[in-house]
């Protein structure tokens, strides 16, 4: 079974600033995939970002960009020039490609982006 | 654009009532999902589904049933809710035919068991 861990329960960035959400997972696969997903006040989950364990690129996706360190078991998230709009809680996920399209997540963390 | 829909956002329930959770999709996915969402643990699968009438349990999936008889409305049943299912409820659909397919999720429901 695999397991995600979000060690960071809170945080908080000045608007504009940068910041890092970290993420660690644990899994002997070697085919998978890992996500990390926004949940703002409104509720509605969104996909941010997402990489595939066989590219050893780091996934960006404007603001978003991660730091995949598959030696480690390591998948960072990095919000550049943080918005108000980026206040949410963000979730780690863990796909194993070899056992259907079910996903496991972290705990979670809150992000707080302050004007 | 797919949408997840959840029938209530917010629900209060008795201890011993049973309770449905209704949700529908609009894109003619193959694979619903239903997670539970508590600080702290994220979000824990309770039960999937990859095709109607088709059930498969997740993580969690004691003091919980599903129902899927057509393929765009899954539903999760409490059969005798209790205070310990208080909690938010996400719905969430995937297409079968991508691989990996990103998960839509609905708006959640918060239940509360008094």
């Amino acid at each position: 079974a695999q397991t995600v861990t979000q060690s960071q329960p809170e945080m908080s960035v000045q608007e504009a600033e940068t910041v890092t959400l970290s993420c660690t997972y644990d899994t002997s696969e070697s085919n998978y995939y890992l996500f990390w997903y926004k949940q703002p006040p409104s509720r509605q989950m969104i996909l941010v970002i997402r990489q595939e364990a066989y590219k050893q690129q780091n996934a960006t996706e404007n603001r978003f960009s991660v730091n995949f360190q598959k030696a480690a078991k390591s998948f960072s998230l990095k919000i550049s020039d943080s918005q108000l709009g980026d206040t949410a809680m963000y979730f780690c996920a863990f796909l194993n490609n070899n056992a259907g399209n079910m996903l496991t997540f972290g705990g979670g963390t809150r992000l707080m982006v302050k004007p | 654009d797919v949408k997840v829909t959840q029938s209530s956002r917010y629900l209060v329930k008795r201890t011993g009532e049973k309770v449905f959770l209704e949700c529908v999709q609009d894109m003619d996915h193959e694979n619903m999902f239903w997670y539970r969402q508590d600080p702290g643990l994220g979000l824990r699968l309770i039960y999937f589904s990859y095709d109607v009438k088709m059930k498969e349990k997740g993580d969690i999936p004691e003091g919980y049933s599903v129902s899927r008889e057509k393929k765009e409305r899954f539903s999760l049943i409490l059969e005798s809710a209790s205070t310990n299912q208080t909690s938010m409820y996400l719905c969430a659909s995937s297409s079968g035919r991508d691989r990996p397919s990103p998960l839509h999720f609905g708006n959640g429901t918060r239940l509360t068991v008094t």
